[in-house]
């Protein structure tokens, strides 16, 4: 069974500083997908950002970049110029290229400094 | 024009009573699910259905199950709830292929007294 770790309960970062919240996952499968997802106090889960395995660069959207690791088993989210609309809970995610099932870390809470 | 709808959004119940929630999501996606995200916020998945067949079931009690009438729509209903079953639950989908992100309902709040 796949495992995801997010060992970081709680972060947190001053307004426009970078912060990167850290994930490890265990898999015996080659073919998968990694995802961060955000879920403000709102309780509305947003995707962030997605990287497929196979793929060996990694993956930005705007301020929110990905270190991806594939040996290593890492996969962590790096977000850039933070801003006080980035406080939120983050969830890395485990997708199977198989069976679809998704398996969540049990979540990293940022707090942003103003 | 929502994704991943809900409802209710909030619902509030007495241990022993049964009570459903519904999931509906327009998006033309062959696959639904059902998580649990408790007090503590870890979010677990409880089923998964792909065109109105069960695919994932973990290990979630007899008094959970899921109904799903069609491919846009996955009901969750609960007998004889337990205090135990208070969490907020939420509903997604996503296309089969499992490349894609889930698109996530805003999630149904239940409170068990």
């Amino acid at each position: 069974a796949q495992t995801v770790t997010q060992s970081q309960p709680e972060m947190s970062v001053q307004e426009a500083e970078t912060v990167t919240l850290s994930c490890t996952y265990d898999t015996s499968e080659s073919d998968y997908y990694l995802f961060w997802y955000k879920q403000p106090p709102s309780r509305q889960m947003i995707l962030v950002i997605r990287q497929e395995a196979y793929k060996q660069q990694n993956a930005t959207e705007n301020r929110f970049s990905v270190n991806f690791q594939k040996a290593a088993k890492s996969f962590s989210l790096k977000i850039s110029d933070s801003q006080l609309g980035d406080a939120a809970m983050y969830f890395c995610a485990y997708r199977s290229g198989n069976a679809g099932k998704s398996t969540f870390g049990d979540g990293t809470t940022l707090t942003v400094k103003p | 024009d929502t994704a991943v709808s809900q409802t209710p959004k909030y619902l509030v119940t007495q241990m022993g009573n049964d009570k459903s929630i519904k999931c509906e999501q327009n998006l033309g996606h062959d696959t639904m699910y059902w998580y649990k995200q408790d007090s503590k916020k870890f979010l677990k998945i409880m089923f998964s259905y792909n065109n109105k067949e069960l695919i994932i079931n973990e290990t979630v009690p007899n008094r959970f199950s899921p109904k799903s009438p069609d491919k846009a729509h996955l009901n969750l209903h609960i007998n004889s709830l337990e205090l135990g079953d208070s969490a907020v639950y939420f509903c997604a989908s996503s296309p089969r292929d499992s490349l894609y992100e889930q698109y996530f309902g805003p999630g149904t709040r239940l409170t068990v007294t």
